[in-house]
C-alpha cells in the first residue's frame, strides 16, 4: 500500500522567508503525487502534481515541488512567503490499483508579519 | 454550477438520528469521491464512484454509513444512528475520469456535529 508522511503539523515562517513543507512517500511503483491547499472554511484546491514528466514541478501561487526518488520525497517550496499563503497544505498520492487518493495529515502554515 | 456543491454546509444533529449529506459534482465528471476530515486526522477516504457504481467502498467506517449516486451525477452519503465520533467535515470531490494523474475538485464540505 502507498502512503505519504508530512513532517510537521505546524510550520511558522516570517513574511518574505522561504517556505518548505515536507512530504515523504512510500511506494513500490512510480508514484503520482499531489499537493493541495485548504484555506479556512474552503475545500481543497490543487497546487501542483507530479506525473513523471519532470522532477521539478511548478504550481500556482509561486509554489513548486521537486520529486527526489532517492529520498522518496516531494517537498513543497516557495521562495518568499506571503500572508495570503497561510493555510493548510496536504500531500497526497494516487494509489496503484485503485483510484483513490491517500492524503497526509496536513501541515498548517502560519505566516508572521 | 461551476464547482462541486455540497449541502448542507453545516448540520447539527442529535445522537441516534439519521443524516443525509448531498454532493453535486461538476457537470460531466464521471468520478466522485467522499472523504472525511477530522481535526488533526487529515483526510480519510470513504468511498468513490465511477458513474453510478462504487468499485471501492472500503473506507466506510461501519454499516451505519452508506452512499449512492444516481444518474451519474448527484450523490448522497447517509449516516444512520449517528454517534458523536461521526462529527467531522465530510468532503466530496469529483474528477473528469478515473486516472492516477487526474486532479480531484473538492467541494467546501459539510460540517457535521453530533450532540
Amino acid at each position: 500500500a502507498q502512503s505519504v508522511t508530512q513532517l510537521g503539523s505546524h510550520v511558522s515562517v516570517s513574511e518574505g522567508a522561504l517556505v518548505l513543507l515536507r512530504c515523504n512517500y512510500s511506494s513500490s511503483v512510480p508514484p503520482y503525487l499531489f499537493w493541495y491547499v485548504q484555506y479556512p472554511n474552503q475545500g481543497l484546491q490543487l497546487l501542483l502534481k507530479y506525473t513523471s514528466a519532470a522532477t521539478l514541478v511548478k504550481g500556482i501561487n509561486g509554489f513548486e515541488a521537486e520529486f527526489k526518488k532517492s529520498e522518496t520525497s516531494f517537498h513543497l517550496t516557495k521562495p518568499s512567503a506571503h500572508m495570503s499563503d497561510a493555510a493548510e497544505y496536504f500531500c497526497a498520492v494516487s494509489e496503484t490499483g485503485t483510484y483513490k487518493y491517500i492524503f497526509g495529515t496536513g501541515t498548517r502554515l502560519k505566516v508572521l508579519a | 454550477g461551476a464547482g462541486v456543491s455540497q449541502s448542507p454546509s453545516n448540520k447539527v444533529t442529535e445522537k441516534g438520528k439519521d443524516v443525509e449529506l448531498r454532493c453535486d459534482p461538476i457537470s460531466g465528471h464521471t468520478a466522485l469521491y467522499w472523504y472525511r476530515q477530522s481535526l488533526g486526522q487529515g483526510l480519510e477516504f470513504l468511498i468513490y464512484f465511477q458513474g453510478n457504481s462504487a468499485p471501492d467502498k472500503s473506507g466506510l467506517p461501519s454499516d451505519r454509513f452508506s452512499a449512492e449516486r444516481t444518474g451519474g451525477s448527484v450523490s448522497t452519503l447517509t449516516i444512520q444512528r449517528t454517534q458523536q465520533e461521526d462529527s467531522a467535515v465530510y468532503l466530496c470531490a469529483s474528477s473528469p475520469d478515473l486516472g492516477r494523474n487526474t486532479e480531484a475538485f473538492f467541494g467546501q464540505g459539510t460540517r457535521l456535529t453530533v450532540v
